[in-house]
């Protein structure tokens, strides 16, 4: 257990619709991170949160968005879905203490089906 | 832009077979190479951290070795308890997210 959790775990939805995706990092990391894995692009980068400010940006959509709260936890919102956006999407975290800054822990994942 | 190259796609082993991963690497400067174990409709489970050319580390029966541009992820005497997907990644200098290869998908037979 990587002290990452995600909710849900599942997720059923249809084109056109919006789903919030929700992930609480490990106690103490500061920085969230969240990816999507699929079968044909493997695991790609989305967005980084830095306590609370966004840090840096990857392939994410215009349709997604992100955010992270004063408790450190964070939602991704995914909006008008479409087919192709059935994946598994994971939350990272990771410390930025010295002896591990760069290490990031990954979450069970929230599997997305959009019919 | 930075990419990460694993081979083999796939590797069937026996029980006690040994074996190597290969990651291939090109990054506009390296900040750390990591892998990571990856099991079916699972999270990634961190493995190792390697920060410079030469630098290995070892946890039970896995080895990870780093060269200027590939690091290895040499399985010893391997058990079917280690069959998974074995990810590869980078982080650049200046960033903090990471890059992914695609993976190896280690089977070990009994």
């Amino acid at each position: 257990d990587s002290g990452v959790t995600q909710t849900p775990k599942h997720l059923i939805t249809a084109t056109g619709q919006r789903v919030t995706l929700r992930c609480s990092p490990r106690s103490g990391d500061l920085s969230v991170y969240w990816y999507q894995q699929s079968l044909d692009q493997g695991l790609q980068f989305l967005i980084q949160y830095y306590n609370g400010e966004e840090r840096a940006k990857g392939n994410i959509l215009e349709r997604f968005s992100a955010q992270q709260f004063p408790d450190l936890h964070s939602e991704l919102n995914l909006s008008s879905l479409e087919l192709g956006d059935s994946a598994l999407y994971f939350c990272a975290s990771s410390s930025h203490r010295a002896s591990s800054y760069n290490e990031q822990f990954f979450g069970p994942g929230t599997r997305l089906t959009v019919l | 832009e930075d990419q990460v190259t694993q081979s083999p796609e796939a590797l069937r082993l026996q029980e006690g077979e040994s074996s190597s991963l290969n990651c291939s690497y090109t990054v506009s400067g390296l900040r750390g190479l990591f892998w990571y174990r990856q099991d079916p409709g699972k999270g990634p489970e961190f493995l190792f951290t390697l920060y410079s050319a030469g630098e290995e580390k070892e946890k039970e029966r896995l080895k990870a070795t780093l060269t200027k541009k590939e690091s290895f992820l040499h399985i010893t005497a391997p058990k079917p308890e280690d069959s998974a997907t074995y990810l590869c990644a980078v982080q650049a200098r200046g960033n903090e997210q990471l890059t992914f290869g695609s993976g190896t998908q280690l089977t070990v037979l009994p």
